[in-house]
């Protein structure tokens, strides 16, 4: 299984850039990086997905490097709002019963005013 | 309306008790499944099912059975609550595929005192 590593948490301000960073060092070839933000009470949301390189959708953009043993998930001119625990996931779709997803704590990200 | 409703919202109960909770779904989708998440942790998989007549044990399925009455339904039971069962529960459902999201409903916040 691809376990992940994020930080803990994360502090940033109105109107800048958040790039939050997540190590998968035994992703497999199959493998998808999904990312979901979860507000207090709330189910998590699903944010982004990718595979490589980079993606981009109206609320983030998800980097991956050559290798895949990372990625970053930004957060383009965040607001308070924004304020959630993101979670990075890696996995694939399997089409049979051997499901396996882990998550992990997630990254705590605190805007400020 | 939402498209992952759970019930009850929150649900105090005493140990030794038998509790269900229960998910309905107007997504169309397939593949559902029941998470628990404890304060500050990630969500763990309980159960999963891929169908009507595909049930599947998670990570933490001790103490918990489930029962999927039709497509939309799915629900989580607790034959005999105790304490340490006390967290927040969230249904999800996911449409297979190569790029697999899961939604979530509201969770459950269930006490066994």
């Amino acid at each position: 299984l691809a376990k992940t590593t994020q930080p803990i948490s994360m502090d940033s301000y109105e109107g800048q850039e958040v790039n939050i960073t997540c190590s998968h060092n035994n992703i497999a070839t199959n493998d998808y990086i999904t990312w979901y933000q979860q507000f207090p009470s709330q189910g998590p949301r699903f944010i982004i997905q990718g595979y490589k390189t980079k993606v981009t959708n109206e609320v983030a953009s998800l980097f991956i490097p050559a290798d895949r043993k990372s990625s970053t998930l930004s957060l383009p001119r965040v607001s308070l709002s924004d304020t959630a625990v993101y979670y990075c996931l890696v996995g694939e779709d399997r089409m049979d019963s051997n499901y396996q997803l882990i998550w992990g704590a997630g990254t705590k990200l605190i805007i400020k005013p | 309306d939402a498209d992952v409703t759970q019930t009850p919202r929150n649900r105090i109960t005493k140990t030794g008790k038998r509790i269900m909770l229960e998910c309905s779904q107007t997504k169309g989708h397939d593949r559902m499944y029941w998470y628990r998440q404890d304060p500050g942790l990630g969500l763990r998989l309980i159960y999963y099912s891929f169908d009507v007549k595909d049930i599947n044990k998670g990570e933490i399925s001790d103490g918990y059975s489930v029962s999927r009455q039709a497509q939309a339904k799915f629900s989580l039971s607790l034959e005999s609550a105790i304490p340490n069962q006390t967290a927040l529960y969230f249904c999800a459902t996911s449409d297979p595929g190569r790029l697999e999201k899961l939604f979530f409903g509201s969770g459950t916040q269930l006490s066994v005192l």
